[in-house]
């Protein structure tokens, strides 16, 4: 199993451009997340999917839109980048049941100048 | 919503010494709490975690203890290493909802050899 991937591992966009995070597992997982990581800032939700064909509003969803595809993928996508968007995304999946690790993926670095 | 509060946001300990990091919540309905290490420029991984009917845990050099009365948990490392060194987030995942952890914004753990 490869876990949970991210594609780009890195990226450099100006302010104003858009782009799409692009995240699958295939470890069968129902819920999938999305992250953001900031110094000092812990790690923060932006969306999350409980299920496919679902999705919700985390804690900083401003600026960001997601679409879970199907089981395995779950995008997030800028319309217009920010510099306040500048940060390292992660997105993370869990098995169904409720004492289960949460699993994350290698991570994105983006900058938006 | 859930509220984890992780003290200290910087811990430096000589090598062989202990090093504890506590978290506190606010949402009396979270009942699993795992920790994660996160290496520079890694992905988060769960080192140990702990459910709300027990109140310690031990994995070789760490263990985590659990007061629900107090809504507190803590890590411990005894016999801290280099390796050791790395950004420690604690979580809390209430056992309702779509198992969404609220992370803690991470302590600096850093082992001087």
């Amino acid at each position: 199993n490869a876990g949970v991937t991210q594609t780009p591992k890195f990226q450099v966009l100006k302010t104003g451009q858009s782009m799409t995070l692009q995240c699958a597992q295939d470890m069968n997982h129902n819920s999938m997340y999305w992250y953001r990581q900031d110094p000092g800032m812990g790690l923060r939700l932006i969306y999350y999917s409980a299920s496919e064909g679902t999705t919700d509003k985390g804690e900083v969803p401003n600026g960001y839109n997601v679409s879970r595809l199907n089981k395995r993928e779950f995008s997030l996508r800028l319309e217009s980048a920010a510099p306040s968007q500048t940060s390292v995304y992660f997105c993370a999946s869990i098995p169904q049941g409720f004492y289960n690790e949460q699993f994350f993926g290698p991570g994105t670095r983006l900058t938006v100048l | 919503g859930e509220n984890v509060e992780q003290h200290p946001s910087t811990l430096s300990v000589q090598e062989g010494d202990s090093a504890v990091i506590k978290c506190t919540y606010s949402d009396s309905a979270s009942n699993y709490f795992p920790w994660y290490k996160q290496e520079l420029g890694k992905r988060p991984q769960l080192i140990i975690d702990i459910r709300s009917n027990v109140g310690e845990k031990k994995d070789q050099r760490i263990a985590v203890t659990l007061n629900k009365t107090a809504k507190h948990f803590s890590l411990h490392i005894t016999e801290t290493q280099p390796e050791d060194s790395a950004v420690y987030f604690c979580a809390a995942r209430p056992s309702g909802g779509s198992y969404i952890p609220t992370f803690g914004r991470g302590t600096s753990l850093i082992v001087h050899p």
